[in-house]
């Protein structure tokens, strides 16, 4: 199985300032047939559904504000909020769909300083 | 509008069975992967199964701790996916979510199932 594996468990972020989320796969989810990373960023809101942010890596979904970013390939990837606002208070999720079983990070808890 | 709706969750005793089900609306069914996924209380996601499109083979994946007690089935006729629970042991009390496609693109509000005696 891969293993994803996600830092800081939880952060404080002040508004208005720049949120990192790392995330690493025990080995690499670049399919080499398409040169795509088979990897996906979720946010999560207390009693919602999770919602799907960025995939491909670096895919940003419709809808989602320009401020989420993702980048990284093979097995380190990263989750940026550029300027934090409150509505992002949330827990963050990385996944890997490049094999079954398709892993979840352990999830990471963002929220205001 | 996408919409996925799950329902069959409550409350089932251990050794027991519970079938969910998650109706979908606003794109084209018959075409959809569908995932389930379930979150136990308090703790984070965790991918259970899958079922591909007919067009794809229909094939079913399923993670390790539920291959040969959950199965996944679908009928497009009423654009609906199912999943069946048998053997039901406390860890598997969890919300389950149903999604669609290859990487999660959208999510049902999840269905509550409690295994207790």
């Amino acid at each position: 199985d891969i293993v994803m594996t996600q830092s800081p468990d939880s952060l404080a972020v002040s508004l208005g300032e720049r949120a990192t989320i790392n995330c690493k796969s025990s080995q690499s989810v670049l399919y080499s047939s398409n040169n795509k990373d088979y990897f996906a960023w979720f946010q999560q809101k207390p009693g919602q559904p999770p919602k799907l942010l960025i995939y491909w890596a670096t895919t940003r979904e419709s809808g989602v504000p320009d401020r989420f970013s993702g980048s990284g390939s093979g097995t380190d990837f990263t989750l940026t909020i550029s300027s934090l606002q409150a509505e992002d208070v949330a827990v963050y999720y990385c996944q890997q769909y490049y094999s079954n079983p398709y892993t979840f990070g352990q999830g990471t808890k963002l929220e205001i300083k | 509008e996408v919409q996925l709706v799950e329902s069959g969750g409550g409350l089932a005793k251990p050794g027991g069975s519970l079938r969910l089900s998650c109706g979908g609306s606003g794109f084209i069914f018959s075409n959809a992967w569908l995932n389930w996924v379930r979150q136990a209380p308090g703790k984070g996601l965790e991918w259970i199964g899958r079922i591909k499109s007919k067009p794809d083979g229909g094939t079913t994946e399923y993670s390790a701790p539920v291959k040969g007690r959950f199965v996944i089935s679908r009928d497009d006729s009423k654009n609906t996916v199912y999943l069946q629970m048998d053997s039901l042991t406390t860890e598997d009390t969890a919300v389950y979510y149903c999604s669609t496609g290859l990487y999660f693109d959208f999510w049902g509000q999840g269905a509550l199932v409690t295994v207790s005696s």
